[in-house]
């Protein structure tokens, strides 16, 4: 079974400057989730989506990131402008369930790291 | 709201001892609960979890977690410690019926001690 994609694995770009990611699920996977993973901490939930339908975004700086799932498959995450501390790894994950399956977990890609200098 | 606490950033062992690395969670409902490893520059990996079936849990490379509500714990357990297990750690509280995010601890960084 192929995992979760994205690309690029890494990205260096200067401050103010916009970067966008992507993601390939595992195939019929209904949920996706982008997370934020800086340095020394744990990942962060960003946005998740349920299909191509926004389930929570409330953690997501959304004067400065956006996000989107055309069609329930692939997503982008974009950021525009850029900061320092955006620094971090950007996971995309991916799980099988919706609300009320009890026997799910989340599939990780191997995240893109970006660097803003 | 659901939440988890690592109790310990490091943990550091002798190789072929025992490895405890704990968690808390907090979490209205029943929750899901789960160890995630991370290695280095590598992407993360499900250890094992828990999903209201048995309580005590067995992963792969010989970890298991016992799921304790009256003391919310999950604590993450393997009798043996290998070199190769040196690693991050990280324990994940999801409630499936209340939207299936997963929620992470800060980690804990296992150092196996040849």
């Amino acid at each position: 079974e192929a995992g979760v994609a994205q690309s690029p694995r890494y990205k260096i770009i200067e401050k103010r400057q916009s970067v966008a990611f992507w993601c390939n699920p595992i195939s019929g996977h209904a949920t996706l989730y982008w997370y934020q993973q800086i340095l020394g901490q744990g990942p962060k939930l960003l946005i998740q989506f349920q299909n191509n339908g926004v389930v929570d975004d409330s953690q997501l700086p959304k004067d400065r990131f956006s996000a989107e799932r055309l069609k329930g498959v692939d997503s982008t995450l974009k950021i525009q402008p850029a900061k320092l501390e955006d620094s971090a790894v950007y996971l995309c994950a991916s799980s099988l369930g919706v609300g009320g399956w009890t026997d799910t977990e989340a599939f990780f890609g191997q995240g893109t790291r970006l660097t803003v200098v | 709201a659901q939440s988890v606490t690592q109790l310990d950033s490091h943990v550091s062992v002798s190789e072929g001892t025992p490895v405890l690395l704990r968690c808390n969670y907090s979490s209205s409902y029943s929750p899901s609960l789960f160890w995630y490893v991370q290695h280095p520059n590598k992407g993360l990996q499900l250890l094992l979890k828990y999903t209201s079936a048995a309580t005590l849990v067995k992963g792969i490379n010989g970890f298991e977690a016992e799921f304790k509500k009256s003391e919310t714990s999950f604590h993450l357990t393997k009798p043996s410690a290998h070199m190769s297990d040196a690693a991050e750690y990280f324990c994940v509280v999801s409630d499936p019926y209340t939207g299936n995010q997963f929620y992470f601890g800060t980690g804990t960084s296992l150092t196996v001690i040849p």
